[in-house]
């Protein structure tokens, strides 16, 4: 089982849809959440970050995170042409007496098409 | 200081050859990280920094390949005896001790090995 985990997509959404990306994660002690967004050929970058349990909600964007179940995911409403790009899953796994990290999911490619 | 700078963006080289790469991340930004990503995948975490100190390296690392953070502001990844399983973007990040805030990725190395 991969620590974090996404479907790699794409996933294909008419203009003016909701875009509804899920990523799942294997450490039940993981303590941050972030959404990462990457254009084809530049870095991540960072759209969203979720700590707590239920939603948190950032313009178009909408973060939900359930604990319980290790599950995160991300809506983008509105879809526009501009939001096609690969989204990453990010999780914050506590390394113990050294700091932590980020561990990131696969991405799911996300199209808008107009 | 706007952001987190890596040099140089691409890189060429032939198999066998060494190449370094350079990061500087944001100045008040007391970890630096190094991923590795190749097409269609998530970064894969490589190795970290607090200040000066190298605290975890992954069992991706292998022995040809070093970092430094001399003076725990910039860093070096150097690669030796390149092989073209190597080619893949190299991304540095940078961030707070306290991971809550994400990470800032610099622009990435796009190393290519022929």
């Amino acid at each position: 089982q991969k620590e974090v985990e996404q479907n790699s997509g794409p996933l294909s959404v008419p203009e003016g849809a909701i875009a509804s990306l899920n990523c799942t994660y294997s450490d039940r002690g993981s303590q941050s959440f972030f959404w990462y967004r990457q254009y084809s050929g530049k870095s991540p970058e960072l759209i969203m970050s979720i700590y707590s349990n239920g939603d948190k909600e950032d313009g178009r964007f909408t973060a939900q995170l359930n604990k319980a179940s290790q599950y995160v995911s991300l809506l983008i409403r509105d879809s526009q042409p501009s939001d096609s790009a690969t989204y990453l899953c990010a999780v914050n796994r506590m390394i113990k007496a050294a700091g932590n990290k980020l561990t990131f999911g696969g991405g799911t490619r996300v199209l808008v098409k107009p | 200081d706007t952001g987190v700078s890596q040099d140089p963006r691409h890189k060429i080289t032939k198999r066998g050859q060494n190449v370094t790469f350079r990061c500087d991340p944001i100045s008040e930004h007391n970890r630096l990280y190094w991923y590795r990503q190749t097409l269609g995948q998530g970064p894969e975490f490589l190795t970290y920094f607090q200040n000066e100190a190298q605290l975890e390296k992954s069992r991706l690392l292998s022995d040809r390949f070093s970092a430094e953070r001399p003076k725990g502001s910039f860093s070096t990844l150097e690669i030796q005896r390149t092989e073209q399983g190597d080619s893949a973007m190299y991304l540095c990040a940078s961030s707070f001790y306290e991971l809550n805030y994400g990470y800032t990725f610099g622009s990435g190395t796009r190393l290519t090995v022929v």
